[in-house]
């Protein structure tokens, strides 16, 4: 089984629609975080967390929300998703230790027309 | 403030070619850098990693060195196979008190390797 799994990995709905992505990891990290990448532009950090009550945006947060349910979960909202929130989604873990590396789900692709 | 700048792609190569992909930074202090490769429909996955000055990062037989002084980390294969093909990323995460683990990424180099 994969150590960060993605639901749903692909997913095509409308302008105006609630979107959530969930995400849960079996590694035991602390820290989650959700990026979005698009083509040419590399991946974007939206929103990271360090435990169940220290959640923080990242460069891209508006339009969107999160949850840490527990510290193996982090679900990603789109409240009223919009056309240019079409994009791959991944959520990504990593221990405390500084320098350490993130491990990725393998995404999201969510359309929305 | 922070940034990765990479090479432009897609890089296209024939099997058993010399491969380099530039990477350069920009940062405060003395950051961790990495690689991450992205296979197609996949997630990304740690290629290789430095972090510290001159410490070189190996894996697969790809090869890269955190160079302080032109602020570079350049991915190089001696011999490029078809499976390599991919998508290739540079990362940092920024070290220091405002540590948080957060990666910033690179736009991305598209490598295609043919037989």
């Amino acid at each position: 089984d994969a150590d960060v799994t993605q639901t749903p990995r692909n997913r095509i709905t409308k302008t105006g629609k609630r979107i959530m992505l969930e995400c849960s990891q079996t590694k035991g990290h602390d820290r989650m975080y959700w990026y979005r990448q698009d083509p040419g532009l590399g991946l974007r950090l939206i929103y990271y967390s360090f435990d169940v009550k220290d959640i923080n945006k990242g460069e891209i947060s508006d339009g969107y929300s999160v949850s840490r349910q527990a510290q193996a979960k982090f679900s990603l909202s789109l409240e009223s998703a919009i056309p240019n929130q079409t994009a791959l989604y991944f959520c990504a873990t990593s221990d405390l230790e500084p320098g350490s590396p993130q491990h990725f789900g393998d995404g999201t692709r969510l359309s929305i027309l | 403030g922070n940034s990765v700048t990479q090479m432009e792609g897609p890089v296209t190569l024939s099997e058993e070619a010399f491969l380099t992909i530039n990477c350069t930074y920009t940062a405060t202090g003395y950051p961790s850098l990495f690689w991450y490769v992205q296979y197609p429909g996949e997630g990304l996955q740690l290629l290789l990693k430095a972090t510290k000055a001159d410490d070189k990062g190996s894996n697969k037989g790809f090869e890269a060195t955190y160079r302080k002084e032109t602020t570079s980390f350049h991915l190089e294969k001696g011999s490029v196979q078809v499976s390599d093909s991919a998508v290739y990323f540079c990362a940092l995460s920024p070290r220091g008190s405002s540590n948080t683990g957060k990666l910033i990424f690179g736009q991305g180099t598209t490598l295609q390797v043919k037989p």
